[in-house]
């Protein structure tokens, strides 16, 4: 069956410091993935998503980025931690046949200080 | 540029109650609809998804959910609610054969026992 890691659970980084979230999904080979932001009254909001390794598509300009070395691999990263980066990030893969279901990580819950 | 629109931010029932929560959205073409759930300490999951076909969609644990095209929108419901019921539910849309969500900002359901 197919699983999605995500870690770590939670980060607390001053600003200004670097950042990386590491994602890996089993069980499944070519799955698109995806970076949600999801903060309270807000819903979630799509940063990244990636359809095949190296390919990157950012939704919002921002100061983070992700990228997919390996195919079930997604890696969001910042070089500078702002304040405003503070949130709940969730990784979460499709099929990329069109079902639409996405399978969502446990969330990491980063806040920045 | 499509969204999805929950008004909703928070609902209060008694169990046996009956539900109905919200979700309008806006795209220009053929609409994929979903409701997810997130239940406390739990992933976000799929509770039910409308692709085509017969307008009223049922769902996991009693949930369905009704398309009006005219009116777009994609109304959660459920005849009588339980205490386990309690959660966040997210509305979210995607065009037709695309995977990429967009979601809405979410409704907080709490069943009193």
């Amino acid at each position: 069956s197919q699983t999605i890691h995500q870690w770590p659970a939670t980060l607390v980084q001053p600003v200004g410091s670097p950042l990386s979230l590491e994602c890996t999904v089993e069980g499944t080979s070519n799955p698109n993935l995806y970076w949600y932001r999801q903060a309270a009254g807000r819903g979630l909001q799509l940063l990244f998503y990636s359809v095949g390794i190296g390919q990157i598509s950012s939704e919002v300009p921002q100061n983070l980025s992700a990228s997919r070395p390996q195919d079930r691999q997604f890696i969001l990263s910042s070089k500078k931690l702002l304040l405003s980066d503070s949130g709940f990030y969730l990784c979460a893969w499709t099929s990329g046949k069109g079902g639409g279901k996405l399978f969502f990580g446990s969330g990491t819950q980063l806040s920045v200080l | 540029a499509q969204s999805v629109s929950q008004h909703n931010h928070h609902v209060i029932l008694s169990e046996a109650a009956s539900l109905e929560l919200g979700c309008n959205y806006s795209y220009g073409g053929t609409v994929n609809l979903f409701w997810y759930v997130q239940y406390p300490g739990q992933h976000l999951q799929l509770l039910l998804k409308y692709f085509s076909g017969d307008p009223l969609v049922k769902g996991i644990k009693g949930f369905e959910a009704e398309f009006i095209k005219s009116k777009f929108s994609f109304n959660l419901r459920k005849p009588s609610v339980q205490w386990s019921d309690t959660a966040e539910y997210f509305c979210a849309a995607s065009d037709f054969g695309n995977e990429k969500l967009t979601f809405g900002t979410g409704t907080r359901l709490t069943i009193i026992p």
